[in-house]
Formats: structure tokens, C-alpha cells, sequence
């Protein structure tokens, strides 16, 4: 089956700096991806959708400054926290849908937890 | 605005016996997509089961199955001959249109499962 991975799957940073977070799909071409937040015993949110080749959709009350999106290829998105604070501690996950697959299939990258200090 | 509900935040079942998560959905799209996901403790998203909103018999993969009750807009869960391993978080989600050629799924806030030996 279709595979998306993430790196890194953990990282602690400090307060004040910024973290990229990588979202691959390794065996098939995505057009679209998606990146969620997930807080701890919480269901998924959706913070925004990542377009190959152009700017990406934010959800609603999402800060689009402090959460930089990049889909630069069919394969890779990245998503940057800039100036991370506590409160963005989270667990992100992505998710890609392929090109050539079924119009419904989307595939889970395993998370990424991210430990603000 | 499309809305997942999921009324049971935590359920147990018997090792062996069949146990059904609830989920009720809205919408006023006429076309949608109703998937169920598996979220261990480790935190990745497992796939399980999907139902087009125009598919006319109940999807089934293995020991799951989905009671698509159009009517009152349910797509419970049925999980079959429970084994330790399904103990997790289960999620119901949504697809529908968000505009713009784009789809986007929409998540419940889940229930636990726990498989008692």
C-alpha cells in the first residue's frame, strides 16, 4: 500500500525557535496533502491543505505567519512552526492523497510530536 | 457545515464478542465519503473501512463492517470476534467537498476501545 512518512517523528525545541517538520509520500504522487493537530486525548483538526505548486489553504483560525506551509513537489510538504511557544506542543500529522488512486484514498504519515520548552 | 458526532467517549468488549461504535454525521452534501480510522497508542492513523454516500450495500473489510444507515445519517462501526490488538482510539470521519476542487475530511472526537481478556 501507499506510504507517507514524516520526519522527524519527535523533536524538543526551545521557546522562541523553529522547527520543520517533513511530510514524504514515498511510493506515489500527491497532488494534494493535509496537515492536522492533534492535541493529547483530542480528535484531528485540520490546519491547512497543501497544494503542489501553490499556496496553501488555512483553516480558520489557523496563523498562516506561524505555521509556513511549502508543497514544492508531488512528494514532499514541509510544515514549519516558526517562533514556537508551550502551546504549540502537539502531535502534527499529514496526510497525501494519491494522484493515480482511488478519489477518496488518503494515507497517514505516523506523526510528528512536537515538545516546545 | 459538515459535523461528525461521536457519543462514546470510551467502550469496553469481551475478548471474542462483536462491540458496534456509534457515529452520526451531517451534512448537506449529497455526495459524501464515510470512513472509520484505528489510532493505537503510537499515534499513526490505520485505516479501516470506507462508504460512499451513493454505495448501496454496507462496506466490509474482515472483521469490520459498516451499518450505513442513510436515512439517520449513521455509519456505526461493527468490529468482529474482538481481539486484544483493537484496543485503541476509533475515529469516524467525513468526506465532503470543501470547494475549489478540493476535499477535505472531517474528524469525530472518537471513542476508546478497550479489549478486556
Amino acid at each position: 500500500g501507499a506510504v507517507v512518512s514524516q520526519h522527524p517523528s519527535w523533536v524538543i525545541c526551545k521557546s522562541g525557535t523553529s522547527v520543520k517538520i517533513e511530510c514524504r509520500s514515498l511510493d506515489f504522487q500527491a497532488t494534494t496533502m493535509f496537515w492536522y493537530r492533534q492535541f493529547p486525548k483530542q480528535s484531528l483538526m485540520l490546519m491547512a491543505t497543501s497544494n503542489e505548486g501553490s499556496k496553501a489553504t488555512y483553516e480558520q483560525g489557523v496563523e498562516k505567519d506561524k505555521f509556513l506551509i511549502n508543497h514544492a513537489s508531488l512528494t514532499l510538504s514541509t510544515l514549519t512552526v516558526t517562533s514556537a511557544h508551550p502551546e504549540d506542543s502537539s502531535f502534527y500529522i499529514c496526510s497525501a492523497r494519491d494522484l493515480g488512486g482511488y478519489s477518496y484514498e488518503q494515507y497517514f504519515g505516523p506523526g510528528t510530536r512536537l515538545t516546545v520548552t | 457545515a459538515q459535523k461528525i458526532t461521536q457519543t462514546q467517549p470510551g467502550m469496553f468488549v469481551q475478548e471474542k464478542e462483536a462491540v458496534t461504535l456509534d457515529c452520526t454525521y451531517d451534512t448537506s452534501d449529497p455526495s459524501y465519503g464515510l470512513f472509520w480510522y484505528k489510532q493505537p497508542s503510537s499515534g499513526e492513523m490505520i485505516f479501516l473501512i470506507y462508504q460512499g454516500s451513493y454505495d448501496q450495500q454496507n462496506a466490509t473489510e474482515g472483521r469490520y463492517s459498516l451499518n450505513f444507515q442513510k436515512a439517520r445519517k449513521s455509519a456505526n462501526l461493527v468490529i468482529s470476534a474482538s481481539q486484544l490488538g483493537d484496543s485503541a482510539m476509533y475515529f469516524c470521519a467525513m468526506r465532503a467537498y470543501s470547494g475549489a476542487g478540493s476535499y477535505q475530511l472531517t474528524f469525530g472526537k472518537g471513542t476508546k476501545l478497550s479489549v478486556i481478556p
